[in-house]
């Protein structure tokens, strides 16, 4: 079994559209969670990164962390043309030197 | 700032072949990492350092070898390339540890044939 499991999609939405993406773990011992966001040909870049479990909002992106069902979101409001992207999920446990990679999710805005 | 600078950017090799990919950061990040890219698989890491002088082994090591005599370097040497080691690869870095967030590079598109 995977450490990170991610639908890789892909998902396609209209611009304007509230976009979901969605991770789930196995480790409990999880504790850092990050979003990285990867267009085409280019290295990852990070959206979001949040501590243990709760929600962090910055701009139109919003992170929600569920320790309890082993759960990450990211949802994009307003979605853009430029948001489409793959979408990637990391997580860590304690020491924070290893991170684990789910596979990413291909997004496509639509005009 | 440059950021993370990885060479080449492309490479071919033939089965059995060695080489050595190129990482440099000039943000003074204490934390580097090398981590592969393949379809279905995501990034897996390789090989990591805290600091000069100090590396570890990640999820996927073998083949691979690693040194850090300076903050601003860390290559990535194949030993005996081989068809299962085409791939992407990523070199990243973080102020301290990987917690904080990684930069990455550009990335490496290797093909062995």
């Amino acid at each position: 079994q995977k450490e990170v499991e991610q639908d890789p999609g892909p998902l396609s939405v209209p611009e304007g559209a509230i976009v979901s993406l969605n991770c789930t773990y196995s480790n409990s011992a999880f504790q850092y969670f990050m979003w990285y966001r990867q267009y085409s040909r280019k290295g990852p870049e990070l959206l979001m990164y949040t501590y243990s479990s709760g929600n962090k909002e910055d701009g139109r992106f919003t992170a929600q962390v569920d320790k309890s069902s082993k759960y990450i979101s990211l949802f994009i409001r307003d979605s853009q043309p430029s948001d489409s992207a793959t979408y990637l999920c990391a997580m860590s446990g304690t020491t924070g030197n290893q991170f684990y990679f789910g596979t990413g999710t291909s997004l496509t805005v639509i005009p | 700032n440059a950021g993370v600078t990885q060479t080449p950017k492309f490479q071919v090799l033939k089965t059995g072949q060695s080489m050595t990919l190129q990482c440099a950061q000039d943000m003074n990040h204490e934390y580097m990492s090398w981590y592969r890219q393949d379809p279905g698989m995501g990034l897996r890491l390789i090989h990591y350092s805290v600091g000069a002088g100090i590396t570890d082994q990640g999820e996927v090591p073998n083949g691979y070898n690693v040194s850090r005599s300076t903050t601003e370097d860390f290559p990535l040497r194949l030993l005996s390339a081989a068809p299962s080691q085409t791939s992407v690869y990523f070199c990243a870095s973080s102020p301290f540890t990987a917690d904080y967030g990684y930069t990455f590079g550009s990335g490496t598109r290797l093909t062995v044939v």
